[in-house]
């Protein structure tokens, strides 16, 4: 069956370091990836897309790439942060470009 | 824009109640989805719409789920009769292009 698994519950860094997430997918090619973030008590925030096509998107301090042949996505946040410290989702398109399926995301901590 | 408006925010109510969460998505986005998330589940699609129809309802738990959408700016998610085991927060997110936008959720609890 197809299944979208992100691996870390949970991922505990330095401030200033770089923070890594994956992201995993089996059994299926979606033509694209998405980074949320989801903050407590809040609903999840686009923050990134990668297309098939693309290895590698940045948007400031964030980096991701996507391996089709691994079928895995990385998530980067260079220089990080406290304020980084939050649950980080992938997600991708499942069955019909019209709907989205989560991964059950990871929870990221900086500490100071 | 205001985003996608959900209410109420907190629901606390009876085993066996009946139980209508209500979101307003952002004018101009043709598609709508109920998620529920849950610790253990994590985030779950019950339900879409795409221009006020409802195209996959695969996701919903069982008959008690119903959803609507009269009009491009409103949709309802009914419980009825409701369970503990619905306890849960549940999202709205309407989306243009493929980029989602969520709401803030309502925490249903069932006791």
């Amino acid at each position: 069956s197809q299944k979208i698994e992100q691996n870390s519950e949970a991922l505990n860094i330095q401030e200033g370091k770089t923070a890594t997430l994956t992201c995993n997918y089996t059994n299926y090619s979606p033509a694209y990836l998405q980074w949320y973030r989801q903050d407590p008590g809040r609903g999840p925030v686009f923050l990134l897309l990668i297309r098939e096509n693309e290895k590698e998107k940045r948007k400031e301090r964030l980096k991701v790439t996507f391996d089709t042949t691994l079928k895995q996505s990385l998530f980067h946040i260079t220089a990080s942060q406290p304020a980084d410290s939050a649950t980080y989702l992938c997600a991708t398109p499942y069955s019909s470009a019209s709907k989205i399926i989560f991964g059950s995301g990871t929870r990221l901590s900086i500490r100071p | 824009d205001a985003g996608v408006i959900q209410s109420p925010r907190h629901e606390v109510t009876e085993m066996g109640q009946e139980v209508t969460l209500r979101c307003k998505p952002i004018s101009g986005h043709n598609s709508l989805f109920w998620y529920r998330q849950t610790m253990m589940r994590g985030l779950e699609l019950l339900i879409y719409f795409n221009n006020n129809v409802p195209i996959d309802d695969s996701g919903m738990p069982e008959d008690r789920f119903s959803a609507k959408m009269p009009n491009a700016s409103f949709s309802t998610l009914k419980i009825q009769p409701s369970e503990p085991r619905d306890s849960a927060v549940y999202f709205c997110a309407s989306s243009s292009l493929g980029l989602y936008t969520f709401g803030s959720g309502t925490r249903l609890t069932v006791v």
